[in-house]
């Protein structure tokens, strides 16, 4: 059974930085594009961040380049996001989804519980 | 830049057909898929590739296209089919994945 588990969110200030975590299972990751997908409070979904098999190709979207990196280590099953500078606009549940494995299809056929991020004073 | 746009909301009665549209603002000629998300619940693929329908998606669930627009169609509408309806895509050059803004389904 394919899981994906986030962590690592919770309640930041400001300006300041959390690390995101996804922890995959149930399938072999290295073989799949992985990506960030956010939802503010009441909101719609908004793509974040897409990372390509071996990390070769990384795209973000405007809203968060250049505050957000994500990454993956194939060894240890995961993809994460690292979200500094972060803004009150930054508050959502974020996603992790995996993205087909088929060159052409932008698809996510599966996708985490949810992670909270709430940026607050 | 390139946006997808959904009626904000669809209303039927149990049993009628519910028909979603999701517009392009230009033609990437790119696929569009289909999620369902239930409120307190992650999405849920119900249409790829157009018109392909994951495993455990009932056939009721199907998606068309037309020029720049694509359509979900569900068939004989159950209470369980109301929540948000998104569709998804791809810029030309497979880039930036984006969504439409989301269809609130509500089965009168």
């Amino acid at each position: 059974e394919v899981q994906l588990v986030e962590s690592g969110g919770g309640l930041v200030q400001p300006g300041g930085s959390l690390r995101l975590s996804c922890a995959a299972s149930g399938f072999t990751f290295s073989t799949y594009p992985m990506n960030w997908v956010r939802q503010a409070p009441g909101k719609g979904l908004e793509w974040v961040s897409y990372i390509s098999r071996s990390s070769s190709t990384i795209y973000y979207a405007d809203s968060v380049k250049g505050r957000f990196t994500i990454s993956r280590d194939n060894a240890k099953n995961s993809v994460y996001l690292q979200m500094n500078s972060l803004r009150a606009e930054d508050t959502a549940v974020y996603y992790c989804a995996r993205e087909s494995a088929v060159a052409g299809e932008y698809y996510f056929d599966y996708w985490g519980q949810g992670n909270l991020v709430t940026v607050s004073s | 830049s390139y946006e997808l746009t959904q009626p904000p909301s669809v209303s039927v009665s149990p049993g009628q057909t519910a028909r979603i549209t999701c517009s392009a603002d230009a033609l990437p000629k790119q696929d569009a898929y289909w999620y369902q998300q239930k409120p307190g619940q992650a999405p849920v693929l119900v249409i790829y590739k157009d018109n392909e329908r994951p495993s455990g998606i009932p056939e009721r669930f199907s998606g068309s296209s037309s020029g720049t627009t694509v359509t979900l169609t569900i068939n004989g509408v159950q209470a369980e089919d109301e929540a948000d309806y998104y569709c998804q895509s791809a810029d030309s050059g497979g880039t930036y994945r984006l969504f439409g803004g989301g269809t609130k389904l509500t089965v009168l």
